[in-house]
């Protein structure tokens, strides 16, 4: 079955500076892939996701993500960190248009002014 | 759109008992599935379905059970709670991945305790 690894449970960013959190899968077939993000007390919200097609993917309050096969990484990155920022981040892949979807354990942002 | 909703928001219930999350959408998606969140451990799909009457195993599925006799509805029973399935679960909806901008749609989650 497909699965995802998220580096790092816990990544720190000054206001400002860059955000990456890094995602890699694992998949016998193409993937789709997804970042969610989750703020306190919250359901998922979809930030950005990989179909088929050009592997640069943009999303919702300025992140972006590459798929690049060849290293089976599809990293979330964000040009310069905002306070809002600060959430939970998952990355998903799934193996089919419905059916089973395989979260990553999370990564908690943290944004210091 | 009411979008996702779960009852009860909170449940507290003693080893043994039996319980039912119940989850509604009214956006008409095929595909739902029901969630558990542990800490560090991201979400665990338990349990999802592709339309009324198809059901199918997540990773997770032991000491769940689910059916699906609507579109609009897709129940979780525990069968006999155990204090291993503490966790919060959330269920989600979507139409096929490929042609949704909004990926799976969420429900506000269900904060469940076994004593």
């Amino acid at each position: 079955a497909q699965s995802v690894t998220q580096l790092g449970s816990h990544v720190s960013v000054s206001e400002g500076a860059l955000v990456l959190l890094r995602c890699n899968y694992s998949s016998s077939v193409p993937p789709y892939l997804f970042w969610y993000v989750q703020y306190p007390n919250q359901g998922l919200q979809l930030l950005l996701k990989y179909t088929t097609g050009a592997t640069l993917v943009k999303g919702i309050n300025g992140f972006e993500a590459e798929f690049k096969k060849s290293e089976t990484s599809f990293h979330l990155t964000k040009p310069s960190a905002h306070m809002s920022d600060a959430a939970e981040y998952f990355c998903a892949v799934s193996e089919g248009e419905v059916g089973d979807m395989r979260f990553g354990a999370g990564t908690r942002l943290t944004v210091k002014p | 759109n009411a979008g996702v909703t779960q009852t009860p928001k909170f449940q507290v219930l003693k080893t043994g008992q039996s319980m039912t999350l119940q989850c509604a959408q009214d956006m008409n998606h095929e595909y739902m599935s029901w969630y558990r969140q542990d800490p560090g451990m991201g979400l665990r799909l338990i349990h999802y379905s592709v339309g009324a009457g198809i059901t199918d195993q997540g990773e997770v599925p032991n000491g769940y059970n689910v059916s699906r006799s609507t579109t609009e509805d897709f129940p979780l029973r525990l069968l006999s709670a155990a204090p291993s399935q503490t966790s919060v679960y959330f269920c989600a909806s979507s139409q096929q991945v490929t042609s949704s901008p909004y990926g799976q749609f969420f429900g506000p989650g269900t904060r469940l305790t076994v004593l």
